[in-house]
This record gives C-alpha cells, sequence and structure tokens, in this order.
C-alpha cells in the first residue's frame, strides 16, 4: 500500500471550511484514496473514497490531483460535531479487510 | 438503511471470567463481517472477519474466538479473559471483495479486564 503523509493536526472556525490534506506521491494507478474518521470514544467513520475523479457526497468533498499524488478532503461548514481526527487510506480495492490506519490529522473545530 | 448494533456498551470483567461480545446488523443481506481491536491510544487490529455463515478467518493469533450463527449476527468469544484483552472492541461490515474497505462500525464495546 502507498505510504501517506497527514500533518498531525489542524484548526477550523465553526462554519468555514475544513480542507485536510493527504500526500500520497508513491500511490500507484490502481489504488484508491480512503477516508475514515474517528470521534473520540467512537468507532470509525466511512467518509468517503476516489480513484482519480472529484467525488462528493453528503458529509464531503474529495479531490484528488491530476498526477494522484495528493488529495483533500473537504468539509464544506465545519461543525463542533466534526471535531475528529481523520485518516487517509491508499489501498486496492480487492487487497485484504484489515483497515490500518496511520497517525491521522486532529482536527480542532472551534466555535 | 442499514445499522449495526453492539452491545454491551461497557464491559468491566474479572482475569479468567468468560466473554461474549455479540454484534447484529441490519438492513443488509450476506455482508462481511469483522471484529477490530482498538488498544488505548493505538491503531486498529483486525481480529476476525467472517464472508458467510460459518465462515471466520482469524488475523491473530489469541484467547479470543469469533462465531457467525446467522447471517448478519456475529459474536466475539474468551473463555479465560487476560489483562491484555482490554480494549475497545469494534464491529464492522462491509459488503462483498471489491467494497471489503468501505467499512461501517457499530458503536463499541469497551472492556476493561481487572
Amino acid at each position: 500500500d502507498a505510504k501517506t503523509t497527514q500533518p498531525p493536526s489542524m484548526d477550523c472556525a465553526e462554519g468555514r471550511a475544513a480542507n485536510l490534506p493527504c500526500n500520497h506521491s508513491t500511490i500507484s494507478g490502481n489504488e484508491y484514496v480512503y477516508w475514515y474518521r474517528q470521534i473520540h470514544s467512537q468507532g470509525p467513520q466511512y467518509i468517503i473514497h476516489g480513484l482519480k475523479n472529484n467525488e462528493t457526497n453528503e458529509m464531503a468533498s474529495l479531490i484528488i490531483t491530476e498526477d494522484r499524488k495528493s488529495s483533500t478532503l473537504i468539509l464544506p461548514h465545519a461543525t463542533l460535531r466534526d471535531t475528529a481526527v481523520y485518516y487517509c487510506i491508499v489501498r486496492k480495492t480487492n487487497s485484504g479487510y484489515a483497515l490500518n490506519f496511520g497517525k491521522g490529522t486532529s482536527l480542532l473545530v472551534t466555535p | 438503511s442499514q445499522t449495526i448494533h453492539q452491545w454491551p456498551a461497557t464491559l468491566v470483567q474479572p482475569v479468567g471470567s468468560p466473554l461474549s461480545l455479540e454484534c447484529t446488523v441490519e438492513g443488509t443481506s450476506n455482508p462481511n463481517l469483522y471484529w477490530y481491536r482498538q488498544a488505548a491510544g493505538r491503531g486498529l487490529q483486525l481480529l476476525f472477519y467472517s464472508v458467510g455463515i460459518g465462515q471466520i478467518s482469524s488475523e491473530v493469533p489469541q484467547n479470543l474466538s469469533a462465531s457467525r450463527p446467522q447471517d448478519r449476527q456475529f459474536i466475539l468469544s474468551s473463555k479465560k479473559l487476560l489483562l491484555s484483552d482490554s480494549g475497545f472492541y469494534l464491529c464492522a461490515w462491509s459488503l462483498g471483495l471489491a467494497s471489503s474497505y468501505e467499512q461501517y462500525f457499530g458503536p463499541g464495546t469497551r472492556l476493561t479486564v481487572t
């Protein structure tokens, strides 16, 4: 699996967009970018994934650069409940079952 | 829509006692099911996964076992708990192999072995 690099922490004001970056410069052509988050004392929550096109769902948008070496998760209007650790993972879709999180980015949304 | 239930939410058990944690999924058929453990301040560790009734694969050797008696029921058990079994136990589900990395988690059980 390609290695990912995320900033350890970020702050965002409530109501503003939170843009969480992820570098994955060694990504291969058949690897997807997945994003999860984990709110304190809760189970991880799947957010979104993509291959090369930008993706949007009810939770977030995923912007993947044209060379696929980096991506950004965008929470368009952050709320206090979005405070969590956000994990970027790069995997082939049929390469096993185990979710392996790195250290992720701890996002703090402030009033 | 799909929902996943786990119980109990918290559990305190003495060393050497048995364990049974239950997970059920609603709103989907033939899901893949998973048991993970998360130790305090650590990452996720996949313990077991199941692709069908009675089919259990173990990822790590341990004194835990898993069973899948029904399509949407997954049980984690131990005959004798160890102190090192303390942790946050999470059940998850996903669809088939192509979507296996899109997993949906339950609320978890926080187990403390004393």
